[in-house]
């Protein structure tokens, strides 16, 4: 059975830090993971989407990577905004959609 | 491209009521999910439609959750009666996909329940 965890639980970064945000998963056989972020009150965004052929993707400042044989992925924020202060959370697919807890980021002018 | 529409936002009710969430998919996606999130927990599947055929259902409370998608469009989730611990948000999304692989979903803001 799948099992996503994601460390640590909440982030306090100061502006203008690159961070990174962990993914782990125990079963490689995935067809994708995806990262989202939410903001309070709100739904989930999507960021970034690997499939389990890819090693990485990037958007603007986001770049995430996947290494299934670890059972790992990284979601890497370069140079850090206030606006980037939301939970993020990634999910992995394959006979089931599967959520880690999410990682909880205060970027802190 | 309209994204998912959910309603209403925000739902009050007393234990032992019914309430009805609806939801409109982005126009094309074949697969259509309701998860619902407890505070600080990570979403957790209720129902997944492939067009208009359940694929798993396994989460569903079925003594009071019931859940339809007319027409392979658009779904409503019913809750009947319903307890304390129902308190959440109701969360839609969507994919593109039928199939095991149904790529990247996409969320609707959610429908917040609180039951007193």
């Amino acid at each position: 059975k799948q099992e996503v965890t994601q460390i640590p639980a909440a982030l306090s970064v100061p502006e203008g830090e690159n961070l990174v945000l962990n993914c782990s998963f125990t079963d490689s056989a995935i067809y994708n993971l995806q990262w989202f972020r939410q903001d309070p009150g709100k739904g989930l965004t999507s960021l970034l989407l690997i499939q389990s052929s890819q090693r990485e993707q990037t958007s603007g400042r986001l770049n995430a990577s996947l290494d299934k044989s670890s059972g790992r992925s990284t979601l890497y924020i370069a140079a850090s905004q206030p606006g980037d202060s939301a939970t993020y959370l990634c999910k992995t697919s394959y006979d089931k959609v599967i959520f880690g807890p999410g990682t909880s980021l205060s970027v802190i002018p | 491209e309209a994204g998912v529409a959910q309603s209403p936002r925000y739902k009050i009710i007393e234990k032992r009521q019914s309430v009805a969430f609806w939801c409109n998919p982005i126009s094309g996606h074949a697969t259509l999910y309701w998860y619902q999130q407890i505070l600080g927990q990570g979403p957790k599947l209720l129902i997944q439609f492939q067009n208009n055929g359940v694929v798993d259902d396994s989460q569903l409370p079925k003594d009071r959750f019931s859940a339809e998608r007319l027409k392979g469009v658009d779904s409503t989730l019913k809750i009947q009666p319903a307890k304390l611990e129902d308190s959440a948000v109701y969360l839609c999304a969507s994919s593109l996909f039928a199939g095991p692989n149904t790529g990247e979903l996409f969320f609707g803001e959610g429908s917040r329940l609180t039951v007193l």
